[in-house]
């Protein structure tokens, strides 16, 4: 079964508008923490923002902010103001587990976002 | 800056013949991964090292091996390449925090192989 979904195959949105990319997950663990990495095409993975199953509050980090759903398994990516360099693969990824995972993550399928001046 | 460094960016090599991918992090990072991401797929983790611990990923082929001579280099061995493992190769790494959790990882700009 798949740990971590991720519906939108390519996304659209207009320069300086929001766009909110899905992202649904499947654990078991109580501990776990959630991830957004951005892929450019040259293909670099850029680390964007993080979330702890603990945390009680969305995290927020700049344009970018995380809308956790705990009950739903949902962990969207909300970008406010979207600008032409945003344009790029997005992946959602979860760590499951405590010490013994080593942080491993599993990553969802991506989603490409196109932005259009 | 500290970060993660991969060599080399751009990698050819034939169909059989055996060639090594580097990775070096001055981020002082005690666990180090590498993943193989062929195009418009996800990141599949092959295997990654605690200190030196090695890991292997249940289905990484036995093709592929890694070494870790110190707590900054990690270099990934492609013992016979075949077509199929063309594809960019991600190494990344993280630390161990207080309470047993791990911080992000950390990704260097992959190493892109070709094989013809």
């Amino acid at each position: 079964a798949q740990k971590i979904t991720q519906t939108q195959p390519g996304m659209f949105v207009q320069e300086k508008e929001a766009v909110t990319l899905d992202c649904t997950y499947d654990t078991s663990d109580q501990s776990y923490g959630l991830f957004w990495y951005k892929q450019p095409s040259s293909g670099e993975m850029i680390f964007l923002i993080y979330q702890g199953s603990y945390d009680e509050q969305n995290a927020t980090e700049g344009r970018y902010s995380l809308n956790f759903q705990k009950a739903r398994k949902s962990a969207n990516l909300v970008i406010s103001a979207s600008q032409l360099g945003d344009s790029a693969m997005y992946f959602c990824a979860m760590r499951e587990g405590g010490s013994t995972s080593y942080g491993k993550l599993t990553f969802g399928q991506g989603t490409i976002l196109t932005v259009h001046p | 800056d500290a970060m993660v460094i991969q060599n080399p960016r751009y990698q050819v090599t034939q169909f059989g013949k055996p060639v090594t991918l580097s990775c070096s992090q001055t981020l002082n990072h005690n666990v180090m991964y590498w993943y193989q991401q062929k195009s418009s797929q996800a990141p599949k983790l092959l295997f990654h090292y605690y200190d030196k611990d090695f890991n292997n990923e249940a289905d990484t082929p036995d093709n592929f091996q890694s070494r870790r001579p110190n707590t900054s280099f990690c270099f990934l061995d492609i013992r016979s390449p075949g077509l199929g493992d063309a594809a960019m190769y991600l190494c990344a790494t993280s630390r161990r925090l207080a309470f047993q959790g791990y911080n992000e990882q950390f990704f260097g700009p992959g190493t892109r192989l070709t094989v013809l």
